[in-house]
């Protein structure tokens, strides 16, 4: 099963927004809300933002807000600050019963 | 509160075996299914896997069937990832993470970096 498809960079001046997508099949993102995002800056382990889609764990900013349509789902920072530069993941439950990541995105601040 | 704490960094040579820990603390161990992701040099996320810790049955990814395995210890709340037979293509970070009935990660290990280099 081919990694869930992400652009592999994008890029936002401080107080912008960006927005990335994560683009997958019927037989996960188009099937399940069971979509979640991680960030990874460089050398750390990854980190839980958004979770069954829209959720966000205690701790993480307000800024970070998902969303899906169809087989597309979304993560959206709003407000982008310096800290926020990062590689981003995607993830999928599939009907498969696995869990499938997306390719990462390279979030640059400039 | 909750911790995932993996074993140190290993260096290997190419045919030796590796085994790979993950000690979980401030929670009941076997609550939740614990999670293998592989991360390559430069690479991205890559899903190895689960294991039930309740019943200690292993899931398997695709391309990870056969020379991996997960195991348990639910005795001391630790999962392992042992690795036979090394290849210099093993070289990678190992995660481990906590599965919530989501499919999500809400807690991750450090990352056990395993180099395979003779």
């Amino acid at each position: 099963q081919s990694a869930l498809t992400q652009p592999p960079s994008v890029s936002g001046s401080p107080g912008q927004s960006v927005t990335i997508s994560c683009t997958g099949t019927s037989s996960d993102v188009g099937t399940y809300n069971r979509v979640s995002w991680y960030q990874q800056p460089p050398g750390t382990a990854p980190r839980l933002m958004i979770y069954e889609v829209t959720n966000r764990p205690s701790g993480v900013p307000d800024r970070f807000s998902g969303s899906k349509s169809g087989n597309t789902a979304s993560l959206t920072i709003s407000g982008l600050q310096a800290e926020d530069e990062a590689d981003y993941y995607c993830g999928s439950y599939t009907t498969s019963n696995t869990l499938i990541f997306g390719g990462g995105t390279k979030l640059t601040v400039l | 509160q909750v911790q995932l704490v993996q074993s140190g960094s290993e260096l290997e040579m190419p045919g030796a075996s590796v085994k790979v820990s993950c000690k979980a603390s401030g929670y009941d161990f076997t609550y939740y299914g614990l999670n293998w992701v592989r991360q390559a040099p430069g690479q991205g996320l890559e899903w190895m896997g689960w294991i039930n810790t309740k019943t200690g049955n292993p899931t398997y990814a695709q391309g990870f069937t056969g020379r991996f395995v997960f195991s348990l210890d639910t005795s001391v709340s630790t999962a392992y990832l042992q690795i036979p037979t090394l290849k210099a293509d093993d070289t990678a970070v190992y995660y481990c993470a906590r599965l919530r009935s989501g499919w999500f990660y809400d807690y991750w290990g450090q990352g056990t970096l395993v180099t395979v280099s003779s």
